[in-house]
């Protein structure tokens, strides 16, 4: 299976500021998305990172916010701008699909823990 | 949209025991239904999917169920092992074109006591 890595793994930020997040696949993949899982929570879709265009948010999450690049078929980043205590959360990249998966399964990565101070 | 309610959200069980995981899942179209384990601190893993066309799968000691007719499916786990301790995650892909995407259930944390 394909390997996912995060970077940075944990940070700890002032408020006001912003963090870059990335995403980094061994594999090409069609699929990148960016979910936050708040503790003790369940997995949120913030949106899909899509190649060549500009990102799919969901409801309640905006591109000013949370800014997405999608450079390439292996690479993704997500930016928390101007960010609040109420940002702290774990951010995991999920890809899809892998070479004999099925189209719609993802996979996670390792996840960056944010606590903002 | 889709919308997946998962129960219970907390289960204790022996070891040796058996667990089951109980989502229903609201929209017709969900045609995907894949089931992830997260231990503390990690990653969430996929352990065991399944697609509409088919009934039930089997792992080793996992086992998914799937009843299309009453829009729900099952994680079972056997012989329940201290290292099955962890939260599972169902979820549901309703294949509708180019805006699916997964949709999770709540979670239901396991723990299996010695």
């Amino acid at each position: 299976s394909a390997v996912i890595s995060q970077k940075p793994s944990r940070d700890i930020c002032q408020r006001g500021t912003s963090l870059t997040i990335q995403c980094q696949v061994d594999s090409q993949v069609t699929m990148m998305f960016w979910y936050r899982q708040q503790p003790g929570q369940s997995l949120t879709l913030i949106a899909t990172a899509n190649q060549g265009s500009e990102a799919t948010y969901e409801s309640g999450f905006v591109i000013d916010k949370f800014p997405i690049s999608r450079p390439n078929l292996t690479f993704s980043t997500l930016t928390v701008s101007n960010m609040s205590p109420e940002d702290s959360s774990i951010y995991l990249c999920s890809v899809g699909p892998l070479t004999g998966k099925y189209q719609e399964t993802q996979y996670f990565g390792p996840g960056t823990r944010l606590l903002v101070l | 949209g889709e919308n997946v309610e998962q129960h219970p959200s907390t289960l204790s069980v022996q070891e040796g025991d058996s667990a089951v995981i109980k989502c229903t899942y609201s929209d017709s179209a969900s045609n995907y239904f894949p089931w992830y384990k997260q231990e503390l601190g990690k990653r969430p893993q996929l352990i065991i999917d399944i697609r509409s066309n088919v009934g039930e799968k089997k792992d080793q000691r996992i086992a998914v169920t799937l009843n299309k007719t009453a829009k729900h499916f099952s994680l079972h786990i056997t012989e329940t092992q201290p290292e099955d301790s962890a939260v599972y995650f169902c979820a549901a892909f309703p294949n509708t074109g180019t805006a699916s995407k997964l949709t999770f259930g709540t979670g239901t944390r396991l723990q299996v006591t010695l």
